[in-house]
C-alpha cells in the first residue's frame, strides 16, 4: 500500500459525458501527479501540481483539466468523453516538487461505451 | 532525458536472483537511475534509484557501473509476487520544471515455480 488512494475504483460511462476521478496524495506529500494508461500507449504523464499550483503539463487535452485543492488532494476532470479515453488513470505523490521518488495510486479504470 | 535500453523479457526461477540490465550510455554527470515496476494493471512502485555508488534497500540492490553507461537492478530471492514489468529511468533529480517520469517499454520480469 503506497498510501496514496484514489476513487472511484473503476467507472463506466457514455461518450459525451463528463467525470471527476479523485486523489488523496500520501500524507505530507505536496505533490500530485497525473498518468494516464491505455493500452497502446503505455504510461504517459498528464499534469503534476505541487501545493496547490499547476508546475508541468504533458500530454493531456484540452477536454481534461485538473486542481489541486488547500487540503492537497486532487481532481482530474475529463468531459467531452470520447471511446479513446477509455484507460487506466493513476495519480503519484512525492514530498517536494521536484522528487523523482513518486508514490503512485491503485488506479481508476476508466470505460467509455 | 537520457535514453535507456531493457531487454523486453527475462524469466528467473523463484528463490533465485534475478539480475535485471539496463545500459544508459548517454546518461550525464547530473542524471540519476530509478527503477520501478509495475506489478500487472497495479500502480507502478518506486524500487530504487541511483548515482554512481550502489545502493541496496529492503527490496532490491542496485550495481551501476564505474563509467555510468549501465546498470543492474538486483532482485536477491525472487518470488512469484516479483512477477511484474521493470522499468529503468534515467533523469535530472531536480531541478527545471518539468518533473514527469517517462517510462519506456521495461523488462518483464516473469519468475516461475
Amino acid at each position: 500500500d503506497s498510501g496514496v488512494t484514489q476513487t472511484p475504483k473503476h467507472l463506466i460511462t457514455a461518450t459525451g459525458q463528463r467525470v471527476t476521478l479523485r486523489c488523496s496524495p500520501r500524507s505530507g506529500d505536496l505533490s500530485v501527479y497525473w498518468y494516464q494508461q491505455s493500452l497502446d500507449q503505455g504510461l504517459q504523464f498528464l499534469i503534476h501540481y505541487y501545493n496547490g499550483e499547476e508546475r508541468a503539463k504533458g500530454n493531456i487535452l484540452e477536454r481534461f483539466s485538473a486542481q489541486q485543492f488547500p487540503d492537497l488532494h486532487s481532481e482530474l476532470n475529463l468531459s467531452s468523453l470520447e471511446l479513446g479515453d477509455s484507460a487506466l488513470y493513476f495519480c503519484a505523490s512525492s514530498v517536494g516538487d521536484y522528487y523523482n521518488e513518486q508514490f503512485f495510486g491503485p488506479g481508476t479504470r476508466l470505460t467509455v461505451l | 532525458d537520457a535514453k535507456t535500453t531493457q531487454p523486453p523479457s527475462m524469466d528467473c526461477a523463484e528463490g533465485r536472483a534475478a539480475n535485471l540490465p539496463c545500459n544508459h550510455s548517454t546518461i550525464s554527470g547530473n542524471e540519476y537511475v530509478y527503477w520501478y515496476r509495475q506489478i500487472h494493471s497495479q500502480g507502478p512502485q518506486y524500487i530504487i534509484h541511483g548515482l554512481k555508488n550502489n545502493e541496496t534497500n529492503e527490496m532490491a540492490s542496485l550495481i551501476i557501473t564505474e563509467d555510468r553507461k549501465s546498470s543492474t537492478l538486483i532482485l536477491p530471492h525472487a518470488t512469484l509476487r516479483d512477477t511484474a514489468v521493470y522499468y529503468c529511468i534515467v533523469r535530472v533529480r531536480g531541478g527545471g520544471s518539468n518533473y514527469k517520469l517517462t517510462f519506456g517499454k521495461g523488462t518483464l520480469l516473469t519468475v516461475n515455480p
